[in-house]
């Protein structure tokens, strides 16, 4: 599976469209874009996924470069409990496991 | 519908003792993992069962771990003799296939704390 890049860490103000981007230049044609995202110590919840055009659902948008080579999760109106670490992951066909990285450390500011 | 339901929540263990986790994975998913998250680290995949078989455990130690998921009943995670580098939180997911468009729902974790 390819491998992404993210920043460490992001600050964002509450009621704000938080935009957390990835790279992933090394993908291929057949690999899934996932994000999921860990609060505090809790179970990582997924959020979305992606092959080649955006989606949206009811917690966030996935803009996916025509390229395919980054992607950007934004979540339109954050909100506190949105802090948590965010991870992207790229998980190819016939790919049993996501690997997680070391994700993006959101933080919600009030 | 109930999510990937794990416990203990917590378990203490005494160096030496056995660690028997459970997770039972959502109804209609047939597919298990289970992570490993050290503290203050990152997840860690350990093994991905089948029912009645283990497909990859590759993130598996080699020794005093093992895994399955019976025919019937949840899934177990075993760590025998535990050490107090054992100590973290094991996370199970479970997904309805394995095909990349499939994503994984994850249990809430058993904590476990070796003393």
């Amino acid at each position: 599976d390819a491998k992404t890049t993210q920043p460490p860490s992001m600050d964002c103000a509450e009621g704000r469209a938080a935009n957390l981007p990835c790279n992933h230049s090394t993908i291929s044609g057949n690999e899934y874009v996932y994000w999921y995202r860990q609060i505090h110590s809790q179970g990582p919840q997924y959020i979305i996924h992606g092959l080649k055009n955006n989606e949206t659902n009811e917690m966030a948008s996935l803009i996916i470069t025509e390229d395919r080579k980054s992607s950007t999760l934004i979540l339109p109106h954050a909100t506190l409990r949105d802090t948590a670490v965010y991870y992207c992951i790229v998980r190819g066909w016939g790919a049993q496991k996501l690997v997680f990285g070391q994700g993006t450390r959101l933080t919600i500011n009030p | 519908n109930a999510g990937v339901m794990q416990n203990p929540r917590h378990l203490v263990r005494r160096r030496g003792q056995e660690a028997r986790l459970r997770c039972s994975p959502m109804k209609g998913h047939s597919h298990v993992y289970w992570y490993r998250q050290l503290p203050e680290e990152g997840l860690k995949f350990m093994v991905y069962l089948q029912k009645e078989n283990i497909i990859d455990e590759s993130g598996m130690p080699k020794e005093r771990f093992s895994a399955e998921f019976p025919k019937e009943g949840p899934s177990i995670l075993r760590i025998q003799q535990v050490v107090r580098g054992d100590s973290a939180a094991y996370f199970c997911a479970s997904s309805p296939e394995a095909d990349a468009n499939y994503g994984y729902t994850f249990g809430s974790g058993t904590r476990l704390t070796v003393v």
